[in-house]
C-alpha cells in the first residue's frame, strides 16, 4: 500500500511551457485534492475532485486544469508556466479510514520553480 | 470563506518540556473538523490529531493533545515530554463538512526541540 503519489519529486520549468504533475492513490479513496505551499505559508487548495468525473475549483485555481477519469489517478495540468507558480505542489485523497472519512493523507510533494 | 490563524510562527521547547501551539478560526459552520497536521523538514505532511466540533471531549494522541474552546473557536496542541523528533512545522486545518470537505489551513507554527 502506497499511499499518495506524486511525480516528478522535483521540476524546473521555462515561463510559457507546459507540464502535467502527476498523483496517484491505491486507498480506493473518492476524494483527491491539490494544493500548492508557497513560502512561508499553509497550503491553499486549487483543485479538488469527489469522485471519477467530478471536479470543482478550490481557492486558487486560475493557470490550473485538472482531470479525473479514474478513481485512482489526479493529473494537475499548468497551460503556461508564470514565475509566480513557483510552489510546492501537494496531492491528498480522503476516504475511509481508522480515522473516518474525513482525514487527508497527503503526497510527498512535487517542488516546481519556474525561470 | 472560513479563515485559520496562527499567531506564533516560531517556537521553541526543551527536551521532555512541554509547549502549547495556538490556533484560532472562523467560521459560522456548525459542523466542522479541525486538524493539526506536522510537516518535517521531508516536507511530508503527517496527520498529529484530529477533533470532530460536535465531540466537547478533547482528543489525545499518545503525548498529543489539544484544548479545544468552541464558543472561543481557539484549538490549541500540547506537546509533552517534547522530543527532537517533534521539530518541524505544525499547521492547524480547518474543514467544513461539505460536498469536497475542503481543508482550509493557517500558515504554521515552525517548533524547534532544543536538546
Amino acid at each position: 500500500n502506497a499511499g499518495v503519489t506524486q511525480t516528478p519529486k522535483f521540476r524546473i520549468l521555462k515561463i510559457g511551457q507546459s507540464m502535467t504533475l502527476q498523483c496517484a492513490q491505491d486507498m480506493n479513496h473518492n476524494y483527491m485534492y491539490w494544493y500548492r505551499q508557497d513560502p512561508g505559508m499553509g497550503l491553499k487548495l486549487i483543485y479538488y475532485s469527489v469522485g471519477a468525473g467530478i471536479t470543482d475549483k478550490g481557492e486558487v485555481p486560475n493557470g490550473y486544469n485538472v482531470s479525473r477519469s479514474t478513481t485512482e489517478d489526479f493529473p494537475l495540468r499548468l497551460e503556461l508556466a508564470a514565475p509566480s507558480q513557483t510552489s510546492v505542489y501537494f496531492c491528498a485523497s480522503s476516504g475511509k479510514s481508522e480515522y473516518g472519512t474525513d482525514t487527508q493523507y497527503f503526497g510527498p510533494g512535487t517542488r516546481l520553480t519556474v525561470l | 470563506a472560513q479563515t485559520v490563524t496562527q499567531s506564533q510562527p516560531e517556537m521553541s521547547v526543551q527536551e521532555a518540556e512541554t509547549v502549547t501551539l495556538s490556533c484560532t478560526y472562523d467560521t459560522s459552520e456548525s459542523n466542522y473538523y479541525l486538524f493539526w497536521y506536522k510537516q518535517p523538514p521531508s516536507r511530508q505532511m503527517i496527520l498529529v490529531i484530529r477533533q470532530e466540533a460536535y465531540k466537547q471531549q478533547n482528543a489525545t494522541e499518545n503525548r498529543f493533545s489539544v484544548n479545544f474552546q468552541k464558543a472561543a473557536k481557539s484549538f490549541s496542541l500540547k506537546i509533552s515530554d517534547s522530543q527532537l523528533g517533534d521539530t518541524a512545522m505544525y499547521f492547524c486545518a480547518f474543514m467544513k463538512r461539505n460536498t469536497g470537505n475542503q481543508f482550509y489551513f493557517g500558515t504554521g507554527t515552525s517548533l524547534t526541540v532544543i536538546p
